[in-house]
C-alpha cells in the first residue's frame, strides 16, 4: 500500500542554519505530495504542495520539489529561525477514489531552532 | 471563518466509559475524517466519510464508531474505552486537495 517515510527526528539546529527533512514516498499511480507543520498546541496546518512530478511547491520560505524518479518530497529552508520550532509532517494523497482524498501521512519530524 | 472546530479539546475517561468527540465544519465540504496521532506514528486514519449519510473505515476503526447525519457534523464515538485509545484526535474536512484540520482533542483513558 502507500506508505510515506520521514527522517528520524528530533532535529536540532541553530538559528539561520540550512535545513533537509528527508521524505520518500511509496505510492502507485501519481499521488499528490504536501508537507504538514504543526505548532505546539495545535492542529495541522499546509504548509506547501506539490501535484506532479517536477513541480516545486513553496511557503514562507520553505521548498520541497516532487521527484518521481527517486520518490522523494525533501523540505529545505536556507535559513531557519526560531518561530519554525515545530512538528512536521510529510504526507501523499494517491487522489479522490469514490469521493474520498486520503491522506497518508509519515511518522512526522520535530524540529528545534535555538537561538 | 469557523474552519473546523472540535469539542471538547481535553477529556480524561476511565476505561470501559463512552463518549462523543465532536466536530464541526461551515465550509460545506463534503469529505471528513478522523484521526489519531501517537508519538512516533504519524496520523492514522479511523474513518472517514463522503458526504452525509455515507461512512467507511480507515486504518485503525476498532473500538470507534462514526454517523453523518449532515454536511457540517461528523461525530466520532468510542464505545467502551481503553487506554489504548489515550491520543489525540483531530478531525480534519477537505473539498479538493486543500484539507483544513481542528486543532485536536486530547483524551487520556485511566
Amino acid at each position: 500500500g502507500d506508505s510515506v517515510t520521514q527522517m528520524e527526528g528530533p532535529v536540532t539546529l541553530s538559528e539561520e542554519a540550512f535545513l533537509t527533512i528527508n521524505c520518500t514516498y511509496t505510492a502507485t499511480g501519481y499521488p499528490s505530495l504536501f508537507w504538514y507543520v504543526q505548532y505546539p498546541g495545535e492542529g495541522l496546518q499546509l504548509l506547501l504542495k506539490a501535484t506532479k512530478a517536477d513541480d516545486k511547491g513553496s511557503n514562507k520560505g520553505f521548498e520541497a520539489t516532487y521527484r518521481k524518479e527517486t520518490t522523494s518530497f525533501h523540505l529545505e529552508k536556507g535559513s531557519v529561525q526560531v518561530s519554525d520550532s515545530a512538528v512536521y509532517f510529510c504526507a501523499l494523497s494517491p487522489g479522490v477514489i469514490q469521493g474520498a482524498q486520503k491522506l497518508v501521512f509519515g511518522q512526522g519530524t520535530r524540529l528545534t531552532i535555538n537561538p | 471563518n469557523a474552519g473546523v472546530t472540535q469539542t471538547p479539546k481535553f477529556q480524561v475517561l476511565k476505561t470501559g466509559q463512552s463518549m462523543t468527540l465532536q466536530c464541526a465544519q461551515d465550509m460545506n465540504h463534503e469529505y471528513m475524517s478522523w484521526y489519531r496521532q501517537d508519538p512516533g506514528m504519524g496520523l492514522r486514519l479511523i474513518h472517514y466519510s463522503v458526504g452525509a449519510g455515507i461512512t467507511d473505515q480507515g486504518e485503525v476503526p476498532n473500538g470507534y464508531n462514526v454517523s453523518r447525519s449532515t454536511t457540517e457534523d461528523f461525530p466520532l464515538r468510542l464505545l467502551s474505552a481503553a487506554p489504548s485509545q489515550t491520543s489525540v484526535y483531530f478531525c480534519a474536512s477537505s473539498q479538493g486537495a486543500g484539507y483544513t484540520f481542528g486543532s485536536g482533542t486530547r483524551l487520556t483513558v485511566v
